[in-house]
């Protein structure tokens, strides 16, 4: 069972390059969500969306884009790298229930 | 955002019960209380959930008094292998808020 995929699992970008973080649940969850975990701390949320066609600010939203393309698939872009945006992003879909949610694997970003 | 309040960190050793406490100040009658472990360079997983009293799956037990104001992850015996963070997140509407868990190390 893939659950929960992420790519590309590493990236060094440069400072002011653009990218696309890419994630797809195959478990028909509505909702999805991106976060971002910094090296000794707690995960925030950057965006959510809790169903096809929506999507809502998170904690921390400024520096990203998401755009929810299908049920299955839920992208976070960065127009504009900054050294500031170094983390590790998890993104994760909830169950239909509202109480559960299952986490990728996580994609390791660093920029220079 | 509202945010559930657990230690920040928790010494053990190996084969002593280990017992986790979240608040839970602003849960809402409808949400059933949830616990994530994650080891280091992965995502968090999910162990164990409730809704009251106690729930007891082959990795821990959750205990969740009558007001369910707070939680207690119970990991029995626990080994080196244990060592991660705990989280026990507030879920806000399915914004699920996470603070920054409990860093349970296991020491031999």
């Amino acid at each position: 069972n893939a659950g929960v995929t992420q790519t590309p699992k590493f990236q060094v970008l440069k400072t002011g390059q653009s990218m696309t973080l890419q994630c797809a649940q195959d478990m028909n969850h509505n909702s999805m969500y991106w976060y971002r975990q910094d090296p000794g701390m707690g995960l925030r949320l950057i965006y959510y969306s809790a169903s096809e066609g929506t999507t809502d600010k998170g904690e921390v939203p400024n520096g990203y884009n998401v755009s929810r393309l299908n049920k299955r698939e839920f992208s976070l872009r960065l127009e504009s790298a900054a050294p500031s945006q170094t983390s590790v992003y998890f993104c994760a879909s909830g169950d239909n229930s509202g109480n559960t949610i299952y986490f990728g694997e996580g994609s390791w970003l660093t920029v220079v | 955002l509202a945010k559930t309040t657990q230690p920040i960190s928790m010494d053990s050793y190996e084969g002593q019960e280990v017992n986790i406490t979240c608040s839970h100040n602003n849960i809402a009658t409808n949400d059933y209380i949830t616990w994530y472990q994650q080891f280091p360079s992965q995502g968090p997983r999910f162990i164990i959930q409730g809704y009251k009293t106690k729930v007891t799956n082959e990795v821990a037990s959750l205990f969740i008094p009558a007001d369910r104001k707070s939680s207690t992850l119970s990991l029995p015996r626990v080994s080196l292998s244990d060592t991660a963070v705990y989280y026990c997140p507030d879920n806000y509407g399915q914004n699920f808020v996470f603070g920054p868990g409990t860093r349970l190390s296991v020491l031999p």
